[in-house]
């Protein structure tokens, strides 16, 4: 089955504990990117990526780093968590930008 | 830069009525448009999408229509049900900005029996 698959659903962990969100697409797609969704903000882009070594800031990039070593890959890495990254996070993949992405279920992170 | 603005919800109808969601859009050249759909608890499904004007998405009784002249991809049912209650966002995309989706803030709808 297509799909993007992000792990973990959930997540609590404490202010300053380095965190990795996993994002593995299936798809042979080659952009990725990462969003947050926040109530009353919508969904804002942290980063995205349109080929294995290519990666660019979004809208929110400050305390986020991404990789793309591999096609298939696209984590997203918090280095020092505040409480202000609580939030949902989705990853999403595409073939060709202009097509339309494909999204995963989600990680909900609280930051305490 | 590029945006998406949507009308604010949220929507209240009564099954069967019909339905238009508002959007607009802002963009530096010649964007693919798009319609997400988020279901209670769940991720974003691309809905229906447009890559250039005149053309028209449609799915599962859901249409839009993508205008240059005005800007707009206007989403529209002609008789919602129950289990289209969601949040729906509008959104675009362009080359020139690595394909990333630029998403309006969404639309809450809940249709009534």
């Amino acid at each position: 089955e297509a799909q993007v698959t992000q792990n973990p659903r959930y997540l609590i962990t404490v202010t300053g504990k380095k965190l990795t969100v996993t994002c593995s697409q299936n798809m042979n797609h080659e952009y990725m990117s990462w969003y947050r969704q926040d109530p009353g903000l919508g969904l804002r882009q942290i980063y995205y990526s349109m080929n294995v070594e290519v990666t660019d800031k979004g809208d929110v990039p400050e305390g986020y780093k991404v990789s793309r070593k591999e096609k298939r890959n696209f984590p997203l890495i918090l280095e020092s968590p505040s409480p202000n990254q609580t939030s949902l996070y989705f990853c999403a993949s595409s073939f060709l930008g202009s097509y339309g992405y494909t999204f995963g279920s989600g990680t909900r992170l609280t930051v305490v | 830069g590029n945006s998406v603005t949507q009308m604010e919800g949220p929507v209240t109808l009564s099954e069967e009525a019909f339905l238009t969601i508002n959007c607009t859009y802002t963009a530096t050249g010649y964007p693919s448009l798009f319609w997400y759909v988020q279901y209670p608890g769940e991720g974003l499904q691309l809905l229906l999408k447009a890559t250039k004007a005149d053309d028209k998405g449609s799915n599962k009784g859901f249409e839009a229509t993508y205008r240059k002249e005005t800007t707009s991809f206007h989403l529209e049912k002609g008789s919602v049900q129950v289990s289209d209650s969601a949040v729906y966002f509008c959104a675009l995309s362009e080359k020139n900005s690595g394909y990333a989706l630029n998403f309006g803030k969404g639309t809450s709808l809940l249709v009534t029996p």
